[in-house]
């Protein structure tokens, strides 16, 4: 099956910082969406991004579906943003497919 | 706008016990709806879908079942719970099976 691979695995910033999140992912994909699970376990999602890039406020997205890629950038990193960062493509199925997820700590 | 539900937030059961999970969305009309569970530290694993009322596919074969006796209402069941079905049980729907997820608040199992 797919296999989905998100690096870096842990991440630890000032507030304020800049960052970028990778997703590759081994096979073609139909869709893809970026999660952020906060602290609580509430899973959120930020993007809904099969190809190209999307942006909603400090983040942005970008997906190159023909080289098997995502990117997720978080700008100006606030405490808040902490939490676990999940990718998921959606397969041949289209079910959703997990990545381990990239845990950002951003501290104050 | 839609909303989704999820109910006990947390729950601490006896292994043996029987389970009731529910998830109710708002909204929305027969969306597709999706019981997942998360062990700790790692990504989610997909344990049932449901593409109408009555219509309910397995991906993993386990001491779990799932139930839709409502266009909007999604129940994870157990007769029996093991120790091993710990972990956070995350409900999610969507528009159609190609359509965006989104996520209930979720419950958290401990089976001691």
């Amino acid at each position: 099956g797919t296999q989905v691979e998100q690096s870096p695995p842990d991440l630890i910033l000032q507030e304020g910082a800049n960052s970028t999140l990778r997703c590759n992912f081994s096979d073609s994909v139909n869709n893809l969406q970026w999660f952020h699970q906060n602290p609580w376990g509430q899973l959120i999602n930020l993007f809904y991004i099969p190809s190209g890039t999307k942006q909603n406020g400090r983040l942005s997205a970008t997906t190159v579906a023909t080289e098997r890629y995502s990117l997720l950038y978080i700008s100006s990193s606030q405490t808040t943003d902490s939490g676990v960062y999940f990718c998921a493509p959606r397969g041949s199925n289209y079910q959703l497919i997990w990545g381990a997820g990239t845990k950002l700590i951003i501290k104050p | 706008s839609q909303t989704i539900h999820q109910w006990p937030a947390t729950l601490v059961q006896p292994v043996g016990s029987p389970l009731s999970l529910e998830c109710t969305v708002e909204g929305t009309s027969n969306p597709n709806l999706y019981w997942y569970r998360q062990a700790a530290g790692r990504g989610l694993q997909l344990l049932f879908y449901s593409v109408g009322i009555g219509q309910i596919s397995s991906e993993v074969p386990q001491n779990l079942s799932a139930s839709r006796p409502q266009d909007r209402q999604f129940i994870l069941s157990s007769k029996k719970l093991l120790l091993s079905d710990s972990g956070f049980y995350l409900c999610a729907w969507s528009k159609e099976a190609r359509s965006a997820q989104y996520f209930g608040p979720g419950t958290r199992l401990t089976v001691l």
